[in-house]
């Protein structure tokens, strides 16, 4: 089965740049869809469609997937983008949906 | 605006069947690709299957020997169904909605937190 593949966590300091990658075999190839999830919530679209961002999504947060990396970058970080980040593809070949492991972004 | 919201019992004994029904309102069960996803406590998110609005299924091959998805369209909510359940079940399950097969989550439900113990 597929399987993407997420560093546990990343620091970044506040107005820095946060960079969260997801790996997969053949990545480019496949849809990536990332999200955001605070403690005690339920996880948040953040971007979908390797690039797009939903409505109320600030600018900051963007997206790229080349080869067999995908990447959520996060400019100009601030505290409340602490949390927990996902990557999500469908996987056509199984038809099964298919998360990475989870990436906790600290704000130093 | 599309609310999804899950209930069932928060406690099962291990061997028993866990059941949980997610109630779509707001907007059509058909039509859509319904999920339901689990998170153990201080884990990840783990997909556990899909039903399509023909009613197709789909399971996580770690779980499928398990779990039954369904729909009810006139009650407007899906159902899971987890036979012999272990300690290992124990999590958040939350239903969340797709668009098509290769789209995002759109919706998601609050979430119910389901403990296996005797």
């Amino acid at each position: 089965s597929y399987v993407l593949t997420q560093p546990p966590s990343v620091s970044e300091a506040p107005g820095k740049t946060a960079r969260i990658s997801c790996a997969g075999n053949d990545i480019e190839s496949k849809i990536v869809h990332w999200y955001q999830q605070k403690p005690g919530q339920a996880p948040v679209l953040v971007l979908y469609y390797n690039t797009d961002r939903p409505s109320g999504i600030p600018e900051r947060f963007s997206g790229s997937n080349s080869g067999n990396t995908a990447t959520l970058t996060i400019s100009r970080v601030e505290a409340g983008d602490e949390a927990d980040y996902y990557c999500q593809v469908w996987d056509s070949s199984s038809d099964h949906r298919v998360f990475g492991g989870g990436t906790k972004l600290t704000v130093l | 605006q599309v609310h999804l919201q899950e209930s069932g019992p928060g406690l099962v004994k291990p061997s028993e069947t866990l059941s949980l029904t997610c109630t779509v309102s707001g907007g059509s069960i058909t039509s859509y690709y319904w999920n339901w996803i689990r998170q153990a406590p201080g884990k990840g998110l783990e997909w556990i299957g899909t039903i399509d609005y023909t009613g197709s299924t789909i399971y996580n091959p770690s779980l499928k020997s398990r779990v039954t998805i369904s729909v009810d369209t006139s009650k407007n909510h899906l159902s899971l169904k987890l036979r012999s359940v272990t300690a290992a079940d124990t999590a958040i399950y939350f239903c969340a909605r797709q668009s098509m097969a290769s789209g995002w989550f759109d919706y998601w439900g609050q979430g119910t937190l389901v403990t296996v113990s005797s």
